[in-house]
């Protein structure tokens, strides 16, 4: 079946460099990316969505020279946290959008990925 | 912007005992998720409702949508301690376009 991949699935890394995660649809190509981010004992948090091609769409109060998106091609959205802060520690998770369902309702996450700022 | 409120928050049951989560939009949904999730890891799909009315089930879990598309409920018959975990029900955007989650509910079940 379908599967978004996303790597690295555990990450460490010392405060104030940056770090790259990538979301890769691996058998379908994907119309839209959403990326999410995961609190202790909260729901999922929507950050971005991206698209192929285009600048990524920030919800509110996140932060875009922080977190940048690139969705260089229609299977690989990255995320990378830029000048990383042990605040940013957290649960990132990606989605795809399988644009062979024309009523877009096929949305496939990927396994997350631990972010440890030291 | 649209928002999602489950209820409970959270729920400890015995074994056997059924339940209900319930998820409340602020809008009227152009489609509703159910996913499950152990905290860390990634989401297990469970169903997606998209009609006024519409019900579908799966094992011991059932989901419905009601009429006006704001509401839907996911019932769990017999639970199991397989079932535990966080439950979140999402809602998709067609423009702006988005996939946005309800606030969760962690279930426990006890032997």
């Amino acid at each position: 079946g379908a599967v978004v991949s996303q790597h690295p699935s555990r990450v460490i890394c010392k405060s104030g460099t940056s770090v790259k995660i990538e979301c890769r649809s691996l058998d379908f190509q994907a119309t839209t990316m959403f990326w999410y981010r995961q609190f202790p004992k909260q729901s999922l948090m929507l950050m971005a969505t991206s698209n192929e091609g285009s600048k990524a769409t920030y919800e509110q109060g996140v932060e875009k020279d922080k977190f940048l998106i690139n969705h260089a091609s229609l299977t690989l959205s990255t995320l990378t946290v830029t000048s990383a802060h042990p605040e940013d520690s957290s649960f990132y998770i990606c989605s795809a959008r399988d644009r062979r369902d024309i009523s877009g309702n096929t949305i496939y996450f990927g396994e997350g990925s631990w972010l440890t700022v030291v | 912007s649209q928002e999602l409120e489950q209820s409970p928050q959270s729920l400890i049951v015995q074994e056997g005992k059924n339940l209900t989560i319930n998820c409340t939009s602020s809008k009227t949904l152009y489609g509703l998720y159910w996913y499950k999730q152990k905290y860390g890891e990634g989401l297990i799909f469970l169903m997606m409702l998209q009609k006024g009315g519409e019900e579908k089930s799966h094992e011991k879990i059932t989901a419905k949508l009601d009429e006006k598309k704001q509401q839907s409920s996911l019932h769990i018959t017999a639970s199991q301690p397989s079932h535990a975990g966080i439950y979140l029900c999402g809602a998709a955007e067609l423009i702006p376009d988005k996939l946005i989650f309800g606030t969760g509910t962690r279930l426990q079940v006890f032997p």
